[in-house]
């Protein structure tokens, strides 16, 4: 099984939709992290949780939300999906600080979310 | 506001040929990461820099880091057709504020 894997792969939903994307995670990791890829523009940070209190906005939260139900289990939502958060949605994982030159994320495979 | 400019964004050339992708970030950061990552699939990680002047290598890809100018490269050594990918640059902070802000990414093909 994948260290960090996340469903669905791929979702199509129509405009004014709530959808949720799930992630979940093997490597006992505290930290998670949401992403989303666009092409042109590398992958930019959603939300991320330091520990399962700790949630902090990342640079483009506007339009969606988090909940960390367990350490192993962080959900992204979107409230009402509009066409521009078509996307491709990366969870992610990392070592705890202190790891210096070895301190590494996991990434699980993606979900491509298309809204129509 | 940390951003991490690479360049090209697009990038074509010929098997056997070598050359550079370029990556700089707007302020201090700790860590640099170099990602590789296939059309629809997820993001390998390739190597984690840390210190000035360093320098690793894996294969025909070496990556090394000059913290001063804040500049990564990428460099390709006699490219083959299987390194067609993305790849993406990416920085953080350690000490407790780690998380990715990544480069847009180079598109790289390599041509028979």
């Amino acid at each position: 099984d994948a260290d960090v894997t996340q469903t669905p792969r791929n979702r199509i939903t129509k405009t004014g939709k709530r959808i949720m994307l799930e992630c979940s995670q093997t490597k006992g990791h505290d930290r998670m992290y949401w992403y989303r890829q666009d092409p042109g523009l590398g992958l930019r940070l959603i939300y991320y949780s330091f520990d399962v209190k700790d949630i902090n906005k990342g640079e483009i939260s506007d339009g969606y939300s988090v909940s960390r139900q367990a350490q192993a289990k962080f959900s992204l939502s979107l409230e009402s999906a509009i066409p521009n958060q078509t996307a491709l949605y990366f969870c992610a994982t990392s070592d705890p600080p202190g790891q210096g030159a070895k301190h590494g994320y996991t990434f699980g495979s993606g979900t491509r979310l298309t809204v129509v | 506001e940390l951003k991490v400019e690479q360049n090209p964004l697009f990038l074509s050339m010929q098997e056997g040929k070598n050359y550079t992708i370029y990556c700089n970030y707007s302020t201090t950061s700790d860590r640099l990461y170099w990602y590789r990552q296939d059309p629809g699939k997820s993001l390998e990680s390739l190597f984690v820099l840390l210190s000035n002047g360093a320098v690793k290598q894996e294969g025909r890809l070496m990556a090394s880091l000059d913290t001063k100018a804040r500049l990564s490269t990428l460099h390709i050594t006699a490219a083959v057709h299987d390194l067609s990918a993305t790849y993406f640059c990416a920085v953080d902070r350690a000490f407790g504020n780690e998380k990715l802000t990544f480069g847009t990414g180079t598109r790289l093909t390599i041509i028979p």
